[in-house]
């Protein structure tokens, strides 16, 4: 069965801490595995598709990286505007290319 | 904004009230999806409609009942509730072309609760 694990579940860094959040995966066939940011009240937010081990994208303070068992969501010297929840999702080839198995969420707080 | 609005945002319904909740995507999407997000779960894909067909239906319970009238329009009609079934309805929605990148975008989604 498709899963996919994120840790840690909530995150407290002070502003300008940098850290990493962490995104494993158990799935048949990926096609792409993707973050999202989710703030309180409102739909997920699209951050990065990533597709095959060692591939990164970056966007302002956010960097992605993929191996073949997991991701890392990189934040460097956050804000306090970077608090949100950031969602893992992977997309399988198994039983349809439109399907995305989700995780949890990391629940990050950045405090001034 | 992403393209994907819904309607109402949040709904306070009695277990033997009807409604139903509107997904409009601005996209040019073929394909639409609801999503259930509940509290300390991950989201739960409910449906998924491919160029207006129903592709997948994860086990949901008969009480919600999907319409799909165009590519563009998605419905979410509920009936005889439970208060479980309180949550954020999310609706989404992707372009898919059976290869590489099937990035779905979401709606702010609708609060729902079931008294």
């Amino acid at each position: 069965e498709d899963q996919v694990t994120q840790s840690p579940e909530a995150l407290r860094l002070q502003e300008g801490e940098s850290s990493s959040l962490n995104c494993s995966y158990t799935v048949s066939g990926l096609r792409g595995l993707f973050w999202y940011r989710q703030d309180p009240g409102k739909g997920p937010e699209f951050l990065f598709t990533l597709y095959s081990a060692g591939e990164e994208k970056e966007k302002e303070r956010l960097k992605a990286t993929l191996t073949k068992k997991e991701s890392f969501l990189h934040i460097t010297a956050p804000k306090p505007e970077d608090s949100a929840t950031y969602l893992c999702a992977v997309q399988t080839s198994q039983g349809g290319s439109e399907k995305l198995v989700f995780g949890k969420g990391t629940k990050l707080t950045v405090n001034p | 904004e992403t393209g994907v609005t819904q309607t109402p945002r949040h709904l306070v319904m009695g277990m033997t009230n009807k409604k139903s909740l509107k997904c409009e995507q601005h996209l040019g999407h073929n394909a639409m999806y609801w999503y259930k997000q509940s509290a300390k779960k991950p989201l739960e894909l409910m449906f998924v409609y491919n160029f207006k067909e129903q592709t997948e239906n994860n086990s949901v319970p008969s009480r919600f009942s999907p319409e799909c009238p165009n590519s563009s329009h998605l419905f979410l009609h509920l009936h005889t509730l439970q208060p479980e079934d309180s949550a954020l309805y999310l609706c989404a929605s992707s372009q898919v072309e059976g290869h590489g990148e099937e990035t779905q975008y979401f709606g702010p989604g609708t609060r729902l609760l079931v008294l």
